[in-house]
Order: C-alpha cells, then sequence, then structure tokens
C-alpha cells in the first residue's frame, strides 16, 4: 500500500531532551516535507526537501533539523525541544515539487507534547 | 509571495443542505490550487484540486470547487450536506516561484441533523 509512515504517533517528553520523529514513504517521491498544525493557524511548512541531500527552510524552523540521507526517508530532529513546539507534525511527499501542481500526501501525525 | 484566506472558522450546516466554504488566494503567479480535508485524528487527503485547464474542477465525495481569477477564489461547493462530512478544510495555494505549498487556517464544518 502506498502510504507515509511516521512514528511515533504520540510522544509526551520534557524540554530539552532530544527528540526525532521518523518519517518513511515508500512511493518513490522526490519531495518531502514537515508541516506543524496548530489551532487557528492551519499548517505551517517546517523544512522541505527537493531529493537527496536537499533540504531548505520553510516558514517555521526555528528549533528543527532534518536531514535527507536516503529518498524515502526524512526525519525530523528536535535537538532541544521546548514547550512553544508542542503542535501535531505531519510528514508529507509528491512526486515532484509543489509548483508544479503535485498533490501532496500526508502521514497521519504525530501529536508532541514538551512540558 | 502567496497567501491564503479562509472566511470562516467554523461553518455548519443541516444534513442536505448546500456546502459553501469560502477561500480568496493571493499570488503574483498563476497559481495551483488544492483543497484538503482531515477527518478526526487523520492526516490530510486531497479533495480537489485546480492546475490548468477547466476552471470548474470536480473532486471525490460530490465536491467542487470553481477557479474564478478575476475574484482570486477557489470556493468548495457541494450540492447536498452529509453527515460524513463533518471535517476540517484546507484551501491551499502554491504558484511556479515557491517552493512550498501555503495552507490556509481551516475551516471546521459541522453537519446538523
Amino acid at each position: 500500500e502506498a502510504q507515509v509512515t511516521q512514528n511515533p504517533r504520540y510522544l509526551i517528553t520534557v524540554t530539552g531532551k532530544k527528540l526525532t520523529v521518523t518519517c518513511s514513504q515508500n512511493m518513490n517521491h522526490e519531495y518531502m516535507s514537515w508541516y506543524r498544525q496548530d489551532p487557528g493557524l492551519g499548517l505551517r511548512q517546517i523544512y522541505y526537501s527537493m531529493n537527496v541531500e536537499v533540504t531548505d527552510k520553510g516558514d517555521v524552523p526555528e528549533g528543527y533539523k532534518v536531514s535527507r540521507k536516503e529518498k524515502r526517508n526524512f526525519p525530523l530532529i528536535l535537538e532541544s525541544p521546548s514547550p512553544n513546539q508542542t503542535s501535531l507534525y505531519f510528514c508529507a511527499s509528491s512526486p515532484d515539487r509543489v509548483s508544479y501542481g503535485d498533490t501532496q500526501y500526508f502521514g497521519p501525525g504525530t501529536r508532541l507534547t514538551v512540558l | 509571495a502567496q497567501s491564503v484566506t479562509q472566511l470562516g472558522s467554523h461553518v455548519s450546516v443541516s444534513e442536505g443542505a448546500l456546502v459553501l466554504l469560502r477561500c480568496n488566494y493571493s499570488s503574483s503567479v498563476p497559481p495551483y490550487l488544492f483543497w484538503y480535508v482531515q477527518y478526526p485524528n487523520q492526516g490530510l487527503q486531497l479533495l480537489l484540486k485546480y492546475t490548468t485547464g477547466a476552471t470548474l474542477v470536480k473532486g471525490i465525495n460530490g465536491f467542487e470547487a470553481e477557479f474564478k481569477k478575476s475574484e482570486t477564489s477557489f470556493h468548495l461547493t457541494k450540492p447536498s450536506a452529509h453527515m460524513s462530512d463533518a471535517a476540517e478544510y484546507f484551501c491551499a495555494v502554491s504558484s511556479g516561484s515557491a517552493r512550498q505549498l501555503t495552507f490556509g487556517s481551516g475551516t471546521q464544518l459541522t453537519v446538523l441533523p
């Protein structure tokens, strides 16, 4: 089944404790992206990647890191999480860049709480 | 720069009534426009999109949207609401110079019995 998977789905952690949220897609997509969803703000892009070893900042990159060493994986890293990073996170992928009109396929989401 | 405005963070309709969710966009170049739906505790899935060609776009579950360049709008409609349509709906825009999708703040649709 073609899909985007994220792990974990739920995570409660404490301020300053490094964490990684994994994202994997099995559709051989070039483009991958991370978003955070907050009430009343919609989805805001954190980072995106147009191909292996090519990543770029989105609208809200502060406090996050990403890497794209393999085409299928795009982990999101929080080196020192803070309470303002409590949010619902989505990974997404598309065959090519979204500026070409490609559809993005979303993972199920990771709900992160930072105490 | 590109942006999206969704008018009405919450919309309630009766079952069987018309659904109208409003979306206006801003883009300096011809846009690609999307509507995504998010059911409770799920990720987003594509309802429909406009890229080029016919301005009236039909999507899944009986939804459609019309691209109106003169009004910079891409409103989502469905003639008759069903209880299963209750969800959050997001309008999004992407344009040629941008490398990302910009989302609106979302509209929560409630369908009343």
